[in-house]
């Protein structure tokens, strides 16, 4: 079985510049989220998909941040203008309708100079 | 509010060293809890859990009991290999919603 696919695997990119990250979950899975890892924290959730819809943004910062899940299936992530505070790695995790057991992709870690 | 506490690294211990680190946590409803780990240059993997108070989850020689009374699932091996070596992450998650993860602790484990 798959695992969960993420891409790009680093990314750095300038202040006020857009920048967009990729998930394809693990296959069958409805539930799709998205965390944010700053170094030396754990993991905080930006957004929670069930299908093509969202469970949970309230932690998304909404004048820079959006994320769309159209077909119920992959998932883009973006920030635009990324600050420096933006600097981290991007997960995403992917768990059936049945077992609540996440499964995490490797990450996206992004730089911002 | 949900939230979890961790046990603050580094940790250094020399091989076959007995390994524990803390966590508690706060929930609102009953948790499931879990240990993730994160090898230099990998992912999360989630290294064992528990769904309900008295369970143990165990795998790969660590394990860690779902204590409701002190509110804790501290995580525990005997003899910790250099291969143990990266950071370890507490969890909580209440029904299908997302984890709540504490801050990490990093092991370090020498030869």
């Amino acid at each position: 079985e798959a695992g969960v696919a993420q891409s790009p695997r680093y990314k750095i990119i300038e202040k006020r510049q857009s920048v967009a990250f990729w998930c394809n979950p693990i296959s069958g899975h409805a539930t799709l989220y998205w965390y944010q890892q700053i170094l030396g924290q754990g993991p905080k959730l930006l957004i929670q998909f069930q299908n093509n819809g969202v469970v949970d943004d309230s932690q998304l910062p909404k004048d820079r941040f959006s994320a769309e899940r159209l077909k119920g299936v992959d998932s883009t992530l973006k920030i635009q203008p990324a600050k420096l505070e933006d600097s981290a790695v991007y997960l995403c995790a992917s768990s059936s309708l049945n077992l609540y057991e996440q499964y995490f992709g490797p990450g996206t870690r992004l730089t911002v100079t | 509010g949900n939230s979890v506490t961790q046990m603050e690294g580094p940790v250094t211990l020399s091989e076959e060293a007995f390994l524990t680190i803390n966590c508690t946590y706060t929930a609102t409803g009953y948790p499931s809890l879990f240990w993730y780990v994160q090898y230099p240059g990998e992912g999360l993997q989630l290294l064992l859990k528990a769904t309900k108070a008295d369970d143990k989850g165990s795998n790969k020689g660590f394990e860690a009991t779902y204590r409701k009374e002190t509110t804790s699932f501290h995580l525990e091996k005997g003899s910790v290999q250099v291969s143990d070596s990266a950071v370890y992450f507490c969890a909580l998650q209440t029904g299908a919603n997302n984890l709540f993860f504490g801050t990490g602790t990093r092991l370090t484990v020498i030869p």
